[in-house]
Formats: structure tokens, C-alpha cells, sequence
């Protein structure tokens, strides 16, 4: 069983579409995140979830907005999208705060998005 | 506030030779600290942590990472590097901020591994 795993794996779409990334765990993990990687392959966190509740957000658009439904899934919605959205999105989970710092997150294989 | 600092983003050896990715971190507190690798089109993996445990630490596929201290540094290396080592390599340092986890991610390290 795939620990994280999120869909789609590619998305083409045009600009000014809405689209949606979802993700599952099946660890059990309390934390949940959204992360961006740009053409330099840098990693920027966009959103967290601890419990269902947001305890981070980067500065990221408001075009971007994360739902949980439940602990196990963390899904990404995107409005409007730019150009400037194509990128690799990784979701990750992790233990919470409460289970130590040394616990390492788990990441799924990226949702790899172009916007033409 | 916490920070990574990855020395190189390219690193280029020939398959044999050892391999050193050099990591320095920034952390208001007592860090925890990763190594994850990216292969080209994939997700990213574990690959060791730094847990306070011991300094050395080993991780997966004969690498390993020294935690320093007093140079903020968790390098990474491994004694004879092999073809499939070639993929990007990221320093990842975990604190915990006003009751919040946060990882933050050094800039990457692509590896080259020549035959």
C-alpha cells in the first residue's frame, strides 16, 4: 500500500481553469502539507494541516485553498489558474508536534501541473 | 527562525569516488535534521535523520551524515559513489515554531555521477 498518494500524477490545463489535487495518507499521521517545486527543483511549503486545522500558510495566493475532509486527506484546490502555477506539488504527512521533531515526513510522488 | 543553507547545487564525481553534499543549518533551538533524495520524476526519500542519538548518523544506501554543532553543518557523504546515485539531494532542517511543526528545505544539490 502506497503511504501518500496523491492524483492526478500529470494535469495540462488551460489558464483561467479551476483544478483540484487530492491526497491520502494511510499512516495514521496527524500533520498533513502541501509543497510547491519550481524548474530550480526548490521546495516551498504552501499549506499544513494538524488535525483539520490550518497551522501554516506561506504567503500563497488565495487562489489556492486546501480542504480536509478528514485527517487522512488534504486535497488542494486552485482558482483561476496562471502560468506561473506549472510546477511539481508534493503532499506530505507527518506525525504531530506531540510525537517528536526526528520524525521524518512522508511525501507522495507529485502531481506535476501545466498550464498552457 | 530556521534556515538551510546548501552549499552547492551541483556536485559532479565518477562512480567510485567518495561524495560529500555539504549542509549548514540556521535554528533558534535544537534542530532535527534530514537528508531526503529526489530521483529524476519522482517523490522524495528519507534517506537518514539526525536524532541526537548519536552525531554519525547512517542512513540508506551506504550514506551517511555527520551532525557538527559547532559548525552548524550535517553534510552528507557516502565512500564510493554508484550510477543510480545520481538524483538531487535536499537538507531539510525541522523545528518547532509557536507550537507549529515547520520543515524547511535547503535549496537542493543535483548529483552527478560519471561512469
Amino acid at each position: 500500500d502506497t503511504a501518500v498518494s496523491q492524483t492526478p500524477k500529470y494535469l495540462v490545463t488551460q489558464m483561467g481553469n479551476d483544478k483540484s489535487i487530492k491526497c491520502e495518507q494511510n499512516l495514521g499521521h496527524d500533520t498533513m502539507y502541501w509543497y510547491k517545486q519550481d524548474s530550480k527543483k526548490f521546495l516551498k511549503i504552501m499549506f499544513s494541516y494538524n488535525n483539520k486545522e490550518l497551522i501554516i500558510n506561506e504567503t500563497v495566493p488565495n487562489r489556492f485553498s486546501p480542504k480536509s475532509p478528514d485527517k487522512a486527506h488534504l486535497n488542494l484546490h486552485i482558482n483561476s489558474l496562471e502560468l506561473g502555477d506549472s510546477a511539481v506539488y508534493f503532499c506530505a504527512s507527518s506525525p504531530g508536534v506531540t510525537a517528536g521533531l526526528n520524525t521524518e515526513a512522508f511525501f507522495g510522488q507529485g502531481t506535476r501541473l501545466t498550464v498552457v | 527562525a530556521q534556515s538551510v543553507t546548501q552549499l552547492d547545487s551541483h556536485v559532479s564525481v565518477s562512480e567510485g569516488t567518495p561524495v560529500l553534499l555539504r549542509c549548514n543549518y540556521s535554528s533558534s533551538y535544537s534542530p532535527s535534521l534530514f537528508w531526503y533524495v529526489q530521483h529524476p520524476n519522482k517523490g522524495l526519500q528519507l534517506l537518514l535523520k539526525y536524532t541526537s542519538a548519536a552525531t554519525l548518523v547512517k542512513g540508506i544506501n551506504g550514506f551517511e551524515a555527520e551532525f557538527k554543532k559547532s559548525e552548524t553543518s550535517f553534510h552528507l557523504t557516502k565512500p564510493s559513489a554508484h550510477m543510480s546515485d545520481a538524483a538531487e539531494y535536499f537538507c531539510v532542517v525541522s523545528e518547532v515554531d509557536t507550537g507549529r511543526r515547520a520543515l524547511t528545505f535547503g535549496s537542493g544539490t543535483r548529483l552527478q555521477v560519471q561512469p
